[in-house]
């Protein structure tokens, strides 16, 4: 079956360590997009990238960085520099929102709850 | 800034009941809005995409309305049973151009419980 899939389920991070989270579509989807969850908040976008080997900031970018080396793989990286990075992480896809391809809806993985030891 | 928000934040009515929940944005330039449906610890399955252009899409037990120069959405659900307890978050995705064009905008959802 197509879909998203995130990995690792739990992730812990100790202080000064950059950890990575993986995410992988088999959906052929040119978008995908990396989105912070905070207990009682939607979802708010990290990054997103609409091609592959390049990438835009979304509203809380700082503390995190992104590649986009192939299009299928979406990997996001929680650095050091992000003082609270305790959330829920979801990735997701879509086609590109070119005109006509309006009524397509992001997919969604299963996140990572990523924590700190 | 778009700005989107829920109403109300945590809802609980017996099976059987037909409820209805708030989507409200601030900024009516939108390309569409779309629910979703959040289980504990799980994605967002998406439930119903409505364009700028519709009234409203149905899906089942499901009716989403829009009245995008009012700057609201409702979520209609029918006959409630205790599978439909999760939460429902609605998000909009601003009209073409900018630099935000293709971003999504969330609510913070709503939690309903559906009891026995």
């Amino acid at each position: 079956d197509g879909g998203i899939t995130q990995s690792p389920k739990y992730l812990f991070r100790k202080e000064g360590q950059n950890v990575t989270l993986s995410c992988e579509q088999n959906l052929n989807h040119d978008a995908m997009y990396w989105y912070r969850q905070d207990p009682g908040q939607g979802l708010r976008l990290i990054y997103y990238s609409q091609i592959v080997n390049d990438f835009q900031k979304g509203d809380i970018a700082e503390g995190y960085s992104v590649s986009r080396e192939k299009k299928e793989s979406f990997p996001l990286t929680v650095t050091s520099a992000q003082k609270n990075p305790t959330a829920f992480y979801l990735c997701a896809s879509s086609i590109v929102f070119l005109r006509g391809a309006s009524n397509q809806p992001q997919h969604f993985g299963d996140g990572t709850r990523l924590s700190i030891l | 800034k778009q700005e989107v928000t829920q109403i109300p934040a945590a809802l609980s009515v017996p099976e059987g009941e037909n409820l209805v929940l708030n989507c409200s944005f601030t900024d009516s330039a939108i390309y569409n809005l779309q629910w979703f449906r959040q289980d504990p610890g799980k994605g967002l399955t998406s439930l119903l995409l409505i364009q700028s252009s519709q009234r409203e899409q149905t899906s089942g037990r499901l009716n989403a309305s829009l009245d995008k120069s009012s700057g609201r959405s409702t979520l209609y659900i029918a006959a409630s049973q205790p599978g439909d307890s999760a939460t429902y978050l609605c998000a909009v995705r601003p009209a073409a151009g900018g630099t935000s064009y293709g971003k999504l905008t969330f609510g913070q959802g709503t939690i309903l419980t559906v009891h026995p």
